[in-house]
């Protein structure tokens, strides 16, 4: 079946660069998606990208896509204490009913 | 609704009880989704609907588990006989548009089994 891989944690400084990475093993993978989840919330989509794209920007959000690699990642601008969350990846195709799999979260840790 | 409804909150039960857990998705939401999320994993699929059908139950881990939508809005989903290791956050989803893909998921019920 279908994977999606991510690192576990990330910390960066308030105000650096954040860059979450992602692997996946789907080739007929429609869109790809970063979900946000924050203590006691449910999951929100930040951003996601079509998979003949390359590049999606989003305010302080850029996803890149190369879908040679089947790489996906997240970068977070000018990243702030609110950023800290856990990202999760995920894939969907387009004719399995819009059925995402999801990755098992990174955890990002913004220092002050 | 304004977003995506799941009681209880959280649910505490001993083992070998049965539990039901509701889903109340965007109004005129025609998907719904059940995910099951282990601490410290990703969401699971484990079912959707399209209006009251069932179109993919795979992810159901056994015949212990069931869902149903019977008026293509409200869901339940229902674990029989429940183990400790059921104990997981449920999280439903609904999708408006087809194409997207743009799931809005509720903030989830946490079920812990005794």
């Amino acid at each position: 079946g279908e994977d999606v891989e991510q690192s576990l944690f990330l910390s960066v400084r308030e105000g650096d660069s954040s860059v979450i990475n992602c692997t996946y093993t789907d080739s007929s993978s429609t869109y790809l998606y970063w979900y946000k989840q924050e203590p006691g919330a449910g999951l929100q989509l930040l951003t996601y990208i079509f998979s003949n794209m390359d590049m999606k920007q989003d305010q302080r959000l850029t996803v890149l896509l190369n879908k040679k690699d089947k790489h996906l990642s997240l970068r977070i601008a000018d990243t702030q204490t609110g950023d800290s969350a856990i990202y999760f990846c995920a894939e969907s195709t387009h004719n399995a009913g819009n059925m995402l799999t999801f990755g098992g979260g990174t955890r990002l840790m913004v220092k002050p | 609704g304004a977003g995506v409804s799941q009681s209880p909150r959280y649910k505490v039960t001993k083992r070998g009880q049965d539990v039901a857990l509701r889903c109340d998705p965007i109004s005129g939401h025609v998907s719904l989704y059940w995910y099951r999320q282990a601490l410290g994993q990703g969401p699971e699929f484990l079912t959707y609907f399209n209006y009251e059908a069932q179109q993919d139950k795979s992810g159901l881990p056994n015949d212990r588990f069931s869902a149903e939508r019977p008026e293509g809005s409200i869901s339940t989903l229902t674990i029989q006989r429940t183990e400790q290791r059921d104990s997981a956050m449920y999280r439903c989803a609904s999708i408006g548009g087809a194409n997207t893909g743009e799931l809005f998921f509720g903030e989830g019920s946490r079920l812990t089994v005794l």
